[in-house]
């Protein structure tokens, strides 16, 4: 157990659907960061908050959106499902908001049908 | 920008023979450098991280890796392969002032046959 929990492990959904993806930082981490991993695009960053602010945006998509609240936790939307959007989808944490040297969560497995 | 670059998306090593995995990065500034595996169905765990101290890293698992500035190369090694080192490796750079994000390779996926 890394410290780092995502829920759900699995999603299946429909496309045009909306889904938000859970994550708890590893107690201490003040900065989280989203990441999609897939076949084709390999590991791609999303975002990054600490500290409840937004820290870097990468490849995120407009239909995406994410937050991080004031007890750390962060959560990721997506809506408008295409199935395109079919990833892993992980979290990682670290404590301060840049360094490197993630802690990453064991992904959220999102399947769009 | 910063990148890094992957040689091989598969590698296969026998059982007890040398583990080596390529990394070459780009980067305008110092760089951070790290090494990542994932395991099947598992999240990406740190195995070292180079950030301009001794240029010769030690991770775990028997791995380490060597920063060489003028081959602008952070190779991966480990002197005995194990069956259970076959996972999947990502070499990522981040700056040394670490205000960008992390940067990863595409993976480099390493077979250990027994």
């Amino acid at each position: 157990d890394s410290g780092v929990t995502q829920t759900p492990k699995h999603l299946i959904t429909a496309t045009g659907q909306r889904v938000t993806l859970r994550c708890s930082p590893r107690s201490g981490d003040l900065s989280v960061y989203w990441y999609q991993q897939s076949l084709d695009q390999g590991l791609q960053f999303l975002i990054q908050y600490y500290n409840g602010e937004e820290r870097a945006k990468g490849n995120i998509l407009e239909r995406f959106s994410a937050q991080q609240f004031p007890d750390l936790h962060s959560e990721l939307n997506l809506s408008s499902l295409e199935l395109g959007d079919s990833a892993l989808y992980f979290c990682a944490s670290s404590v301060f908001d840049r360094g490197g040297g993630y802690t990453f969560g064991s992904g959220t497995r999102l399947t769009v049908v | 920008a910063q990148s890094v670059t992957q040689l091989g998306s598969h590698v296969s090593v026998s059982e007890g023979a040398l583990v080596l995995l390529r990394c070459n990065y780009s980067s305008s500034v110092p760089p951070y450098l790290f090494w990542y595996v994932q395991y099947p169905n598992q999240g990406l765990q740190l195995l070292l991280k180079y950030t301009s101290a001794a240029t010769l890293v030690k991770g775990i698992n028997g791995f380490e890796a060597e920063f060489k500035k003028s081959e602008t190369s952070f190779h991966l090694t480990k002197p005995s392969a194990h069956m259970s080192d076959a996972a999947e490796y990502f070499c990522a750079v981040s700056d040394s002032g670490g205000y960008q994000k992390v940067t990863f390779g595409t993976g480099t996926k390493l077979q250990v046959i027994p």
